[in-house]
């Protein structure tokens, strides 16, 4: 069965520390695609990044930065230099049958000034 | 603007009653989705449409009923026979069906119990 795990609940840290938030899945498929989200305070969900399972290539965007492991099935994302702007409650997500994502429980992230 | 429009952002349901919450895309997608978000909880997938006249039961699909007679329009149906409706319900939408296409959120409907 597919299942995506972020055991983070919660993390806090200050302004420009970086933070890595860990996403561990399961799938039997050899094709999947896995996606980050950001849940702001406002509630909708911002799409961040979608990695297909052929990719390991990581992935840089500024201060975001990804690192996809097939070999320990991870699909890590790091935040650089973190900003206030960046608390949001983070969700990895997976994706096998068309239109049904699988979400992790998401890592409630604080950045303190 | 392009989006995602789900009303009304808050929702109270009387028992016995049934509710529906709106979802209105204008991203020309084909597919779109109904999620529901409890507290500490990630988003689990209600229904989803891949066509207009079409759609299939999520994981939780029981006490809800959608229909999806417009591309544009994907409401979603709160009956009396969901015994704990209380939650944050996201709609969502992507190009086409496929595992590979992101999906974009409105803002989220969130129903309580009166």
């Amino acid at each position: 069965a597919q299942k995506v795990t972020q055991a983070q609940t919660e993390i806090s840290v200050v302004e420009k520390e970086d933070v890595t938030l860990d996403c561990v899945y399961e799938t039997r498929d050899t094709t999947y695609y896995l996606f980050w989200y950001k849940q702001p305070p406002s509630g909708e969900l911002v799409f961040l990044i979608r990695r297909n399972s052929f990719d390991e290539q990581n992935e840089i965007s500024g201060r975001y930065s990804w690192n996809f492991q097939k070999s320990t099935s991870s699909f890590n994302f790091t935040i650089t230099a973190s900003q206030v702007v960046d608390s949001a409650v983070y969700f990895c997500a997976l994706s096998e049958d068309p239109g049904k994502l699988i979400f992790g429980t998401g890592t409630r992230l604080q950045v303190f000034p | 603007d392009g989006g995602i429009t789900q009303s009304p952002k808050y929702l109270f349901r009387k028992e016995g009653q049934n509710v529906t919450l709106s979802c209105e895309q204008n991203l020309n997608h084909d597919a779109m989705y109904w999620y529901r978000q409890d507290p500490g909880q990630g988003l689990r997938l209600i229904y989803y449409s891949q066509i207009v006249n079409d759609f299939q039961k999520g994981d939780i699909a029981e006490g809800y009923s959608v229909s999806r007679e417009k591309k544009e329009s994907f409401p979603l149906t709160v009956t009396s026979a969901q015994k704990n409706p209380t939650a944050f319900y996201l709609c969502a939408s992507s190009i086409a069906g496929g595992g590979n296409q992101p999906q974009h959120f409105g803002d989220g409907t969130r129903l309580s119990i009166l």
